[in-house]
C-alpha cells in the first residue's frame, strides 16, 4: 500500500531564508509524485511533480524537490522564503497500481513566514 | 475558461438531509474526483470518474454517492447527512494519464459544508 508522511506538521522560516518542507513516501513501486500548495481558503495548485524523469524537479515560484529513492524521500526546498510562501504544503503520491487514478495526500505542512 | 467550478460555496444541513455538491469542469478532462479536507488529515479521495458512465470508489466512500453522465459535471450526493460529514469538499479533474503516472489536477475553489 502507499503512504505519504509529511516529518513537520508546521514549520517557521524567516523572509530571505531557506525552505524545508519534508517528505517520505512508502511505494512498492516506482511512485510518481507532486507537491501541491494551498493558500489560505483557496483551492490547491500544482507547484512540481515527478515522474520518474530527472530526479531533482524544478517548479513554479523558485521551489524545487529532489526524489531520493534509496531514501524514499521527495523533500520540497526552496532558498530564500517570500512571505507570499505562507501556505499549506500538501505531498501527494500516485498509486500506480489503480493506473494512478488513486492519489494519496499527506496530512500537510503549514508554512509561516516571519518578516 | 473557467476551471472547475463549485457549488455551493457554503452549505448548512441536518442530520439526515440529503444534498447535492455540484462540480463542472470546462476544460474537457476525462478524470474528475472529489476530495474531503478534514484538519490534520490532508484531502482523502472519496470517488472519482475517468470518464463519462465509469466510476469508482476512493479512501472514504461511505455516505456518498457519485454519477457521471457528461464529461463535464460530477456531482457528489450525500443521501443522508451526518455530523461527522462536516467538511470542506473539493473536486478535481485532470487528463487521463498516457503512461505510467498521473497528470496535474486542477481543483476547485471548494464547498464548505457543515452539518447540525
Amino acid at each position: 500500500a502507499q503512504s505519504v508522511t509529511q516529518l513537520d506538521s508546521h514549520v517557521s522560516v524567516s523572509e530571505g531564508t531557506p525552505v524545508l518542507l519534508r517528505c517520505n513516501y512508502s511505494s512498492s513501486y516506482s511512485p510518481s509524485l507532486f507537491w501541491y500548495v494551498q493558500h489560505p481558503n483557496k483551492g490547491l495548485q500544482l507547484l512540481l511533480k515527478y515522474t520518474s524523469a530527472a530526479t531533482l524537479v524544478k517548479g513554479i515560484n523558485g521551489f524545487e524537490a529532489e526524489f531520493k529513492k534509496s531514501e524514499t524521500s521527495f523533500h520540497l526546498t526552496k532558498p530564500s522564503a517570500h512571505m507570499s510562501d505562507a501556505a499549506e504544503y500538501f505531498c501527494v503520491v500516485s498509486d500506480p497500481t489503480t493506473g494512478g487514478f488513486k492519489t494519496i495526500f499527506g496530512a500537510g505542512t503549514r508554512l509561516f513566514v516571519k518578516a | 475558461n473557467a476551471g472547475v467550478t463549485q457549488t455551493p460555496k457554503f452549505q448548512v444541513l441536518k442530520t439526515g438531509q440529503s444534498m447535492t455538491l455540484q462540480c463542472a469542469q470546462d476544460m474537457n478532462h476525462e478524470y474528475m474526483s472529489w476530495y474531503r479536507q478534514d484538519p490534520g488529515m490532508g484531502l482523502r479521495l472519496i470517488h472519482y470518474s475517468v470518464g463519462a458512465g465509469i466510476t469508482d470508489q476512493g479512501e472514504v466512500p461511505n455516505g456518498y454517492n457519485v454519477s457521471r453522465s457528461t464529461t463535464e459535471d460530477f456531482p457528489l450526493r450525500l443521501l443522508s447527512a451526518a455530523p461527522s460529514q462536516t467538511s470542506v469538499y473539493f473536486c478535481a479533474s485532470s487528463y487521463v494519464a498516457l503512461a505510467g503516472g498521473r497528470n496535474e489536477q486542477f481543483f476547485g475553489p471548494g464547498t464548505r459544508l457543515t452539518v447540525l
